[in-house]
């Protein structure tokens, strides 16, 4: 069965600066791979997706994300946050490793920002 | 377009009560995934429809909770009896097409708490 680890449970960075949020996956075909985020009072919404092709993805609000099958990680980062980042991220995978099956999620890891 | 619609957003009730949670998915999408965060932990995967049919209820965690979909359209979660453990969020998520991935949508939740 698949899993995720997100190894950061809380992660705090100052306004301005870079941003990286570990996630590595356990699965031995090349799985769908997607990251979301979580603001307070929220549902989920989606920051990006990895199915094939170009291993550097681009999502929404600036966000990107690099599939390295090597190590098992799908690692999101964003140049520069802004106070409004803060919020819970997700890093899931699809249970069968395709097709339209539910996900599987990492714990999650709060971002918080400092002014 | 409204989005994924979940009631009630909170429900309080005592151990040994029975509390039906709704979901309401976005019009015309096929595929309807049910997942619940209990504290501390991950977001689990509970069970999926397709139209009206439970595709995959692997994640349903014991015969207290049944899951029904009417008609393909709205599907409702209950919980008979409710015990102290089945406190967390409940989430309700939708996508189009069931033959292939579709970026699943979520609903803002509906919190439970069994005193």
């Amino acid at each position: 069965a698949q899993s995720v680890t997100q190894p950061d449970i809380h992660i705090t960075v100052s306004e301005g600066a870079s941003l990286e949020l570990r996630c590595n996956y356990s699965y031995g075909a090349t799985p769908y791979l997607f990251w979301y985020v979580q603001s307070p009072g929220q549902g989920l919404q989606l920051l990006l997706k990895y199915f094939s092709g170009d291993t550097l993805v681009q999502g929404i609000k600036g966000f990107e994300a690099e599939f390295k099958r090597s190590q098992s990680s799908f690692n999101l980062r964003k140049p520069s946050v802004h106070w409004s980042d803060a919020a819970e991220y997700f890093c899931a995978v699809v249970r069968s490793g395709g097709g339209a099956d539910g996900l599987t999620f990492g714990k999650g890891t709060h971002l918080i920002i400092q002014p | 377009e409204a989005g994924v619609t979940q009631f009630p957003s909170h429900s309080v009730i005592e151990k040994g009560q029975t509390v039906t949670l709704r979901c309401d998915p976005i019009s015309g999408h096929d595929n309807l995934y049910w997942y619940r965060r209990v504290m501390g932990k991950e977001i689990k995967f509970l069970l999926h429809f397709v139209k009206e049919s439970k595709q995959d209820e692997s994640g349903m965690p014991n015969n207290r909770f049944l899951a029904e979909r009417t008609g393909g359209t709205y599907s409702t979660l209950k919980v008979q009896p409710a015990e102290l453990e089945d406190s967390g969020v409940y989430f309700c998520a939708s996508s189009q097409a069931w033959y292939s991935y579709n970026e699943q949508f979520f609903g803002p939740g509906t919190r439970l708490t069994v005193l």
